[in-house]
């Protein structure tokens, strides 16, 4: 069955630190591959995803992902985060059911 | 479009009472989905449909039950409420086709007591 990870439970970061944010999937075949953000009190939205051909998708508010998929990892970065950015965020990954199945999150909490 | 709804946005259940979380969606999605959300935790699949008529079961399907008997909607119900039920429920549905990119529900709160 496929699995997603996510191995950063809560993340603790001042504004303008790097954030990189790791995600791991455990599904063999071709993979669709997302991460969501939910804003306290409010529901998910789509931050980028992942189909085919370039590994390294740009979303929304500045964040990006790497798919390695030798490492069958997703991970989310962001250069420079701002206070704003103090969210939940969710990796997932859909399998060949289409089954949409999310990693336990990270919480991001960045200080001003 | 009004895109994926759900209703109620909050309930308090007693223990072993029973209701249904309404869910649906206009943009004639063949696929939806519902899912649980616990504190501090991720979205666990209960069940889900790849077309009206066809359900399955997802991660934690204990103590729920579905139907679908059109594209639109996608009821969840509870038959005997139980503490461990209280979460916050989410319904998404997306499209089969290249790309798939589900679109989420506003979720339902629901608390058993």
């Amino acid at each position: 069955a496929q699995s997603v990870s996510q191995h950063n439970h809560h993340v603790i970061l001042s504004e303008a630190a790097s954030l990189e944010l790791g995600c791991n999937y455990s599904y063999g075949g071709t993979v669709n591959l997302f991460w969501y953000v939910q804003y306290p009190g409010q529901h998910l939205q789509l931050l980028l995803k992942y189909f085919s051909g370039d590994p390294l998708v740009k979303g929304i508010k500045g964040f990006e992902a790497e798919f390695i998929k030798s490492k069958f990892s997703f991970n989310l970065r962001k250069p420079s985060v701002q206070w704003s950015d103090t969210a939940e965020y969710f990796c997932a990954a859909i399998t060949g059911r289409r089954a949409l199945t999310f990693g336990s999150g990270t919480r991001l909490q960045v200080q001003p | 479009n009004a895109g994926v709804t759900q209703t109620p946005k909050f309930r308090i259940l007693k223990i072993g009472q029973s209701m249904t979380l309404q869910c649906a969606q206009d943009m004639n999605h063949n696929y939806m989905y519902w899912y649980r959300q616990d504190p501090g935790m991720g979205l666990k699949l209960i069940y889900y449909s790849v077309g009206a008529g066809i359900t399955d079961k997802g991660e934690v399907p204990n103590g729920y039950n579905v139907s679908r008997s059109t594209t639109e909607d996608f009821p969840l119900r509870l038959e005997l409420a139980a503490p461990s039920q209280t979460s916050v429920y989410f319904c998404a549905s997306s499209y089969s086709g290249e790309g798939v990119k589900p679109s989420f529900g506003p979720g339902t709160r629901l608390t058993v007591t």
